[in-house]
């Protein structure tokens, strides 16, 4: 079935320090991708996405770009802040009788001054 | 703009007690959903509406049930409320691609 996979963490980085979650989708199909983050006690907020094959979706200075040869969907971004400690997930849309989204299990980001 | 509301945000429940969880939007989206997040268990869901006057199952549905009383509300109740059903409980909508969140409701079963 339709599954998504992410790094384990949790990933720990210094202040400006470049990151890299990898992402990688199981899917008959062609989905849509997404990024989410959690911030602390609060609920998911939808961070970036890309609906076909090479898009690139860029949102507060993360990218990710869609590639259907490596089902991947890697998120980066060039200089974390503190700020961006959260949880980042991963997931994948199929467009059923509703939208239907699998999510990644999260990947823990702490970014330490 | 208020987007995806939940209530409550917290409530402690004794086992074998009942009680509602509210969801409301207003954001005219057709689609809304419940999910549970736990430890190690990422977003599972529970229920879903596709549109008013119509609900289905989700992944995990034992010991709950779901009305959607309108296109804005969707609720979910436990009725015998279950030590397993600690959690953190997310309403969403959608409407095409991508889910608003609201900011959860965290219940614990004692």
């Amino acid at each position: 079935g339709d599954s998504v996979t992410q790094m384990e963490g949790p990933v720990t980085l210094s202040e400006e320090a470049f990151l890299t979650i990898n992402c990688t989708y199981t899917a008959t199909g062609y989905p849509s991708l997404f990024w989410y983050v959690q911030y602390p006690g609060e609920g998911l907020q939808l961070l970036l996405k890309a609906t076909k094959a090479d898009d690139k979706g860029s949102n507060k200075g993360f990218e990710a770009t869609y590639r259907k040869e490596t089902t991947s969907f890697h998120l980066e971004k060039g200089s974390v802040q503190v700020s961006d400690s959260a949880v980042y997930f991963c997931a994948l849309s199929m467009k059923t009788s509703y939208d239907k989204v699998i999510f990644g299990p999260g990947t823990s980001l702490s970014v330490i001054p | 703009n208020a987007g995806v509301t939940q209530t409550p945000k917290f409530q402690v429940l004794k086992t074998g007690q009942s009680m509602t969880l509210q969801c409301a939007q207003d954001m005219n989206h057709n689609s809304m959903y419940w999910y549970r997040q736990d430890p190690g268990m990422g977003l599972r869901l529970i229920y879903y509406s596709a549109s008013e006057g119509t609900t289905d199952k989700g992944e995990v549905p034992n010991g709950y049930n779901v009305s959607r009383l309108n296109k804005r509300e969707f609720s979910l109740r436990l009725e015998s409320a279950a030590p397993s059903q600690t959690s953190v409980y997310f309403c969403a909508t959608s409407q095409g691609y991508g889910y608003t969140f609201g900011s959860g409701t965290r219940l614990t079963v004692v």
